[in-house]
């Protein structure tokens, strides 16, 4: 089984400064998917950003980026000039991969960070 | 378009009744999800259908029984629950191929469900 640790339950920054929150995971396998999903207030699941394990090239998404360092089991995810509607709670989540032919598999998510933007 | 959808919004219930929550996407995405979220909880995995079949059970107990009629639609029967099962129901889907984003998987809104 695999688990995934957030270790900062709430951030606070000024607008426009860049942020990173921390996540680091363990498992066995040696294919697998991260993701990034926020949760605003109205609890609508959204993704950020994905990161496949066998890519060694950080996926990035407009002002939001990570840094996977396979090695280290990490996955950290950086919002540069931050915004006030980036205020929720990010949930970094696990999933080994599901193939055509076979069966899906689910998330496994951390216990999240609640990042909230200041004006 | 990412869009998947759940009905109702909100849903109250007696312990004695008997509801039933419903998912739907026209994405052609082959893998559908259920997860229960308890307030300020992550999201827990419930149910997984792979091609209309269900292929992972998290061991939740027999008073939730899903069922997947189509390929598009996901419903989540309950019957007999109890207070505790109050939460958030999140249901996802994703295309279940290989390929660039074939196993991301995209949320509804969620149906807050209220067990008096």
């Amino acid at each position: 089984a695999q688990t995934v640790t957030q270790s900062q339950p709430e951030m606070s920054v000024q607008e426009a400064e860049t942020v990173t929150l921390s996540c680091t995971y363990d498992t066995s396998e040696s294919n697998y998917y991260l993701f990034w999903y926020k949760q605003p207030p109205s609890r609508q699941m959204i993704l950020v950003i994905r990161q496949e394990a066998y890519k060694q090239q950080n996926a990035t998404e407009n002002r939001f980026s990570v840094n996977f360092q396979k090695a280290a089991k990490s996955f950290s995810l950086k919002i540069s000039d931050s915004q006030l509607g980036d205020t929720a709670m990010y949930f970094c989540a696990f999933m080994k991969p599901g193939y055509s032919g076979g069966g899906a598999d689910g998330l496994t998510f951390g216990k999240g960070t609640h990042l909230i933007i200041q004006p | 378009d990412t869009e998947v959808t759940q009905t109702p919004k909100h849903l109250v219930m007696g312990m004695t009744n008997k509801k039933s929550l419903k998912c739907e996407q026209h994405m052609g995405h082959r893998a559908m999800y259920w997860y229960k979220q308890k307030a300020k909880k992550p999201p827990e995995l419930m149910f997984v259908y792979s091609y209309e079949k269900l292929s992972i059970n998290e061991s939740v107990p027999s008073r939730f029984s899903p069922e997947c009629p189509n390929s598009s639609l996901l419903n989540l029967h309950l019957h007999a629950l109890q207070p505790e099962d109050s939460a958030l129901y999140l249901c996802a889907s994703s295309r279940l191929l290989r390929g660039p984003r074939g196993d991301t998987q995209y949320f509804g809104p969620g149906t807050r469900l209220t067990v008096l």
